[in-house]
């Protein structure tokens, strides 16, 4: 079936250092979206890129849907330790299932 | 506040039961998604409803089953229970049925089989 990875799994920054985390589709996707996910806490809801070369940006997070619509990445410039949490892209694929990567885990220490 | 409630919180029960997790969506969304997230791990798409109709299925057991209410409040049952189904289960939901809709969680229910 339809993979969604995410690397890293983990990382551990400093604060004010920046955070990378790409998703990788085994698919085409119709759209993608993206989720953080607080420790103890529900997924929330952060953007959906549609276009390929979609770059959208959200103050400190920068978000990139690749040209081949299967690939995205989300972009922290100088995290804050606000930013923990696990974040999860989520893509759609023509069966209107959305799936969700494997998500990547931040933390971030003062 | 997402403004989507399930009920209960936790649940702790034994192995062979049969358990029922209960989710209002936000007002005005048409949409119920369910979800299971075990320790560490993602979330896995389980079954959708949008408007009393099951729209997609994802990796949901045949000892799960789920529906949407006409007021469309929706509920999962678990039954046959296995020490392996213990997870967070999450709903969520969005105002349409498409794929282009954010979807809105609730706070999950935590089931623990002993």
């Amino acid at each position: 079936g339809q993979q969604v990875m995410q690397i890293p799994q983990y990382q551990h920054v400093q604060e004010g250092e920046d955070f990378t985390t790409y998703c990788n589709s085994s698919t085409t996707l119709s759209n993608i979206q993206w989720y953080k996910q607080r420790p103890g806490g529900h997924p929330v809801f952060l953007i959906q890129l549609v276009k390929s070369g979609e770059v959208k940006k959200q103050k400190r997070l920068t978000f990139q849907f690749g040209e081949a619509k299967k690939n995205s990445s989300l972009h922290i410039t100088a995290t804050q330790t606000t930013d923990v949490g696990t974040y999860f892209c989520a893509g759609f694929t023509g069966f209107q299932k959305l799936v969700f990567g494997t998500g990547t885990r931040l933390l971030v220490s003062p | 506040d997402s403004g989507v409630t399930q009920t209960p919180k936790h649940l702790i029960t034994a192995t062979g039961q049969r358990v029922t997790l209960r989710c209002s969506p936000r007002s005005g969304d048409l949409s119920v998604y369910w979800y299971q997230q075990s320790l560490d791990q993602g979330l896995q798409f389980l079954i959708h409803y949008y408007n009393g109709e099951e729209r997609a299925k994802g990796n949901i057991l045949e000892r799960f089953s789920a529906q949407q209410f006409p007021d469309l409040h929706s509920e999962l049952n678990l039954s046959s229970l296995e020490l392996g189904d213990s997870a967070l289960y999450f709903c969520a939901s969005s105002s349409g049925g498409g794929s282009n809709q954010p979807q809105h969680f609730g706070d999950g229910t935590r089931l623990s089989i002993l």
